[in-house]
């Protein structure tokens, strides 16, 4: 079964500091990958999303992620983070419809 | 929010009640998906629909039934509610499939 896979449950990070989330995908074929954020209280909102072409794809708010299809990854990353980053962020993977990860918890200090 | 919204937001129910919780969208997407949000689970695909009609389960869809009998409402039942089924529902919406989901605020349900 098509699985993600995010292996940073809880990150704590101060200002400035640089980011990066990893997410792994088990399924083999043709993938559309996304990174979704969720603030407290709120929906999830798109971030950026890959389809094909050139594996370094940038987002919304200064997010990009790379598709290395090697590792089955799609990590996502930020340079410098700020305390309104705090959020969970959630990998997917879509084939018939998405499949999440369980998510990866930012909380970013002043 | 882009068209989609969910009702009730908020509900408490009995454990052995039916609830049904509507999706309704002004953007005629073809597509419309029910998932639920558990501490530790992400979101996990309750049911979707590819049309009027058309509906077909997701990976956790045992107790919940859908029914999409217009474009623009997507209904989740719970013939007989359990405590298990206490979560947040939300309801997204797509165009294309292969495209990113727009999703609604959410339905908070407690069933005690």
């Amino acid at each position: 079964a098509q699985s993600v896979s995010q292996h940073n449950h809880h990150v704590i990070l101060s200002e400035a500091a640089s980011l990066e989330l990893g997410c792994n995908y088990s399924y083999g074929g043709t993938v559309n990958l996304f990174w979704y954020v969720q603030y407290p209280g709120q929906h999830l909102q798109l971030l950026l999303k890959y389809f094909s072409g050139d594996p370094l794809v940038k987002g919304i708010k200064g997010f990009e992620a790379e598709f290395i299809k090697s590792k089955f990854s799609f990590n996502l990353r930020k340079p410098s983070v700020q305390w309104s980053d705090t959020a969970e962020y959630f990998c997917a993977v879509r084939r018939r419809a998405l499949t999440f990860g369980s998510g990866t918890r930012l909380q970013v200090q002043p | 929010d882009a068209g989609i919204t969910q009702s009730p937001r908020h509900k408490v129910t009995e454990t052995g009640t039916p609830v049904t919780l509507r999706c309704h969208q002004t953007e005629n997407h073809r597509y419309m998906y029910w998932y639920r949000q558990d501490p530790g689970h992400g979101l996990r695909l309750i049911h979707y629909s590819y049309g009027v009609k058309d509906t077909d389960k997701g990976e956790v869809s045992d107790g919940y039934s859908v029914s999409r009998s217009k474009t623009e409402d997507f209904l989740l039942t719970l013939e007989s509610a359990t405590s298990s089924q206490t979560s947040v529902y939300f309801c997204a919406i797509s165009e294309v499939q292969r495209y990113g989901y727009t999703f609604g605020s959410g339905t908070r349900l407690t069933v005690v």
